[in-house]
């Protein structure tokens, strides 16, 4: 059974701080996303990785896959009270059929 | 276009009853999903589809039925419902192959009692 881990479970920090989420897994994926999703609402995707090694940035977050394909990380420098919520990899396996697993799920709070 | 829309939004069942919840698209996209999401949990895949009238088990089958007669709809079918299927289900599409973005409808959330 393929499985990812994320860590930390929960996160709590000021406005001002950096953080970093980390996705890992024993199995190898073709490619990697991180989703962000608010209370009520669905997943949106923020990032997809697919080489490894890759380093992708979005304005304050950094997003980075491992060089054997098996982990990614997150990293939000300067947190803001906007960047709370359910945060979440998905991988696609290489099995070619699509199926997509997801991480047990970090939560963070950013407190003003 | 609308997305992906789910309805109901909130649904109570009693033990044993059985609901229908309703899954569409309008963006012509291929592949189909249904997850379930425990409270603070992350999602974990119940069905998919890859195109009308092809459909697959993801890691928790067990209780639920899919069919996919259209590209656009993907319902999925709770049989004699049980407390363990209390939930928040979300559907989500992407194009096909090589798509990697999953768009997610607003969820439906279940209780069983």
């Amino acid at each position: 059974t393929q499985l990812l881990e994320q860590s930390p479970q929960f996160l709590s920090i000021q406005e001002g701080e950096n953080l970093t989420v980390y996705c890992n897994s024993s199995s190898v994926f073709s490619s990697l996303q991180w989703y962000r999703q608010e209370p009520g609402e669905g997943p949106v995707l923020l990032v997809t990785v697919v080489t490894g090694g890759e380093v992708k940035k979005l304005k304050r977050l950094t997003f980075q896959f491992g060089d054997a394909r098996k982990d990614s990380s997150l990293h939000i420098t300067a947190a803001q009270p906007g960047d709370t919520g359910l945060y979440l990899c998905a991988a696609c396996t290489t099995s070619g059929t699509y199926k997509y697993i997801f991480g047990t799920g970090t939560r963070l709070k950013v407190l003003a | 276009n609308a997305g992906v829309t789910q309805t109901p939004k909130f649904r109570i069942l009693k033990i044993g009853q059985s609901m229908t919840l309703q899954c569409t698209q309008d963006m012509n996209h291929n592949y189909m999903y249904w997850y379930r999401q425990d409270p603070g949990m992350g999602l974990k895949l119940i069905y998919y589809s890859v195109g009308a009238g092809i459909t697959d088990k993801g890691e928790v089958p067990n209780g639920y039925n899919v069919s996919r007669s259209t590209t656009e709809d993907f319902p999925l079918r709770l049989e004699l419902a049980a407390p363990s299927q209390t939930s928040v289900y979300f559907c989500a599409s992407i194009w096909g192959a090589g798509a990697y973005e999953q768009y997610f409808g607003p969820g439906t959330r279940l209780t069983v009692t």
